[in-house]
């Protein structure tokens, strides 16, 4: 069951920047507090990129901490990645999900489509 | 980071076969596990959050139990739509890590 939007290009060039932004719907947004960015590869499996909360405050992966940058614009309903200085390493599906460090209720059960991103010259 | 290992990375059963599938954690993570199933070409689907406690709508079926470092995900009664991979996941301390994946397939 998917509910939420991703949405950004799926090539980028290699030492550009990956931008994704996903859209979170109105009948969540009131229970919607940390969202998530993940992404997936046949080679290293699911990884955890960070956490932003509805307010701001972020939480980075620190494999991946010196190239990310996660944002919210809450008066869109609105999460944001951007990742610096891409590679082929980070051709992968990228998955924006609701989370929650306190009730393990909210923690990654709702995803979005995922977008598959190829980096690439 | 926590490693969180997972076995078998593959294993094939009967419809209406019951299969264990077991994550260990490299340290303890009391009971903040979640396993997620993937079907080829979908998204990940929450199956068991809190180590025990099942998703709402998720087939009585499964099943989570375990604590600390040793977890395990037990599927009854096997049906054709439980072919997919299957993840845990800790999120005790960040960064949250998941499992390499089991993958089952139904003969």
């Amino acid at each position: 069951q998917v509910h939420l939007q991703e949405s950004g290009p799926v090539l980028v060039k290699p030492s550009e920047t990956l931008s994704l932004t996903c859209s979170v719907p109105g009948d969540i947004i009131t229970s919607y507090y940390y969202n998530s960015w993940l992404r997936q590869t046949a080679g290293k499996g699911l990884e955890w990129i960070g956490r932003i909360s509805r307010t701001g405050r972020t939480y980075y992966n620190p494999s991946l901490k010196s190239r990310v940058t996660l944002s919210v614009d809450m008066s869109k309903n609105q999460f944001s990645l951007k990742l610096t200085s891409v590679t082929a390493a980070d051709t992968a599906v990228y998955y924006c999900a609701r989370d929650s460090i306190s009730a393990a209720l909210y923690l990654f059960d709702t995803w979005g489509q995922g977008t598959p991103v190829t980096v690439s010259s | 980071d926590i490693q969180m290992t997972q076995s078998p990375s593959a294993l094939s059963a009967s419809v209406g076969d019951r299969v264990n599938i077991t994550c260990r954690a490299s340290q303890d993570i009391i009971n903040y596990l979640a396993w997620f199933q993937q079907r080829p070409g979908k998204i990940p689907t929450r199956l068991i959050f809190a180590a025990s406690t099942l998703q709402n709508g998720v087939p009585s079926r499964f099943s989570g139990s375990g604590s600390g470092t040793d977890f395990t995900l037990t599927i009854r009664s096997l049906q054709p739509e439980d072919s997919a991979t299957y993840y845990c996941l800790q999120h005790k301390i960040d960064p949250c890590t998941f499992g390499q994946g089991t993958n089952l397939e139904i003969k």
